[in-house]
């Protein structure tokens, strides 16, 4: 059974790149697209974006100009980067496979808090 | 963007209770929503997917329906478990968006 396992940093200055990287353990990149999704402190989900294995991309244009998704096959992981960062991208960043259609099995969650 | 105004925000139950809990849509579509559970920080859980396809493993008190701009995420017989807060997500268009979230509280 495909487990997801995130890491990062946990607090990042602000305007500096915010980057997490989800791995997964048990199954392959191959066949799947690979999302992020994103929650606010005592706030709602946001989708972030997405990746299939071939490197494909689609991101939320509240973020794109800031958003990169990429995959690293060797190492059967993928990584989100967010330029820029302020306070109000303080959240937990949570990495997702989808399967059918929309994200089924998450990484445990990631808190990045936006400080100096 | 197609925006999801779920309703209610929030509500108070009894276990054995029948809940409701819809989603509009700001434009329609056929069956391109999901429904989560989330506790606390947790990562969410799928409940439903294909607006009425229950996930495999998850009890047959929950059910979805719906189509168009409308979409209803019901529990049947509340148990002490579901209270959580519940989300859709329309997957029709991109940018992909969640409802605003329902919190199932303890009467």
């Amino acid at each position: 059974q495909v487990q997801l396992q995130q890491w990062g940093a946990g607090l990042v200055k602000p305007s500096e790149t915010l980057s997490v990287t989800c791995g997964v353990f048990g199954g392959s990149l191959t066949g799947y697209y690979w999302t992020w999704i994103r929650q606010a402190p005592g706030k709602g989900l946001e989708w972030i974006g997405e990746i299939n294995y071939g490197g494909n991309t689609k991101y939320n244009p509240s973020l794109k100009s800031r958003v990169s998704i990429s995959v690293d096959r060797a190492q059967n992981q993928f990584s989100l980067n967010l330029t820029s960062v302020t306070a109000a991208d303080t959240a937990v960043y949570f990495c997702a496979r989808i399967s059918r259609s929309v994200p089924y099995t998450w990484g445990q969650g990631t808190l990045v808090v936006v400080s100096s | 963007d197609i925006q999801m105004t779920q309703s209610p925000s929030s509500l108070s139950a009894s276990v054995g209770d029948r809940v409701t809990i819809t989603c509009r849509a700001s434009q329609g579509f056929a069956d391109a929503l999901a429904w989560y559970q989330q506790k606390g920080g947790n990562a969410p859980r799928r409940l439903i997917y294909a607006a009425s396809t229950l996930q495999t493993g998850v009890p047959s008190r929950f059910s979805g329906s719906g189509s168009g701009t409308e979409f209803t995420l019901t529990i049947s017989d509340l148990q002490p478990e579901d209270f959580a807060t519940y989300y859709c997500l329309q997957h029709f268009d991109y940018p992909w968006t969640f409802g605003q979230g329902t919190k199932v509280e303890v009467k």
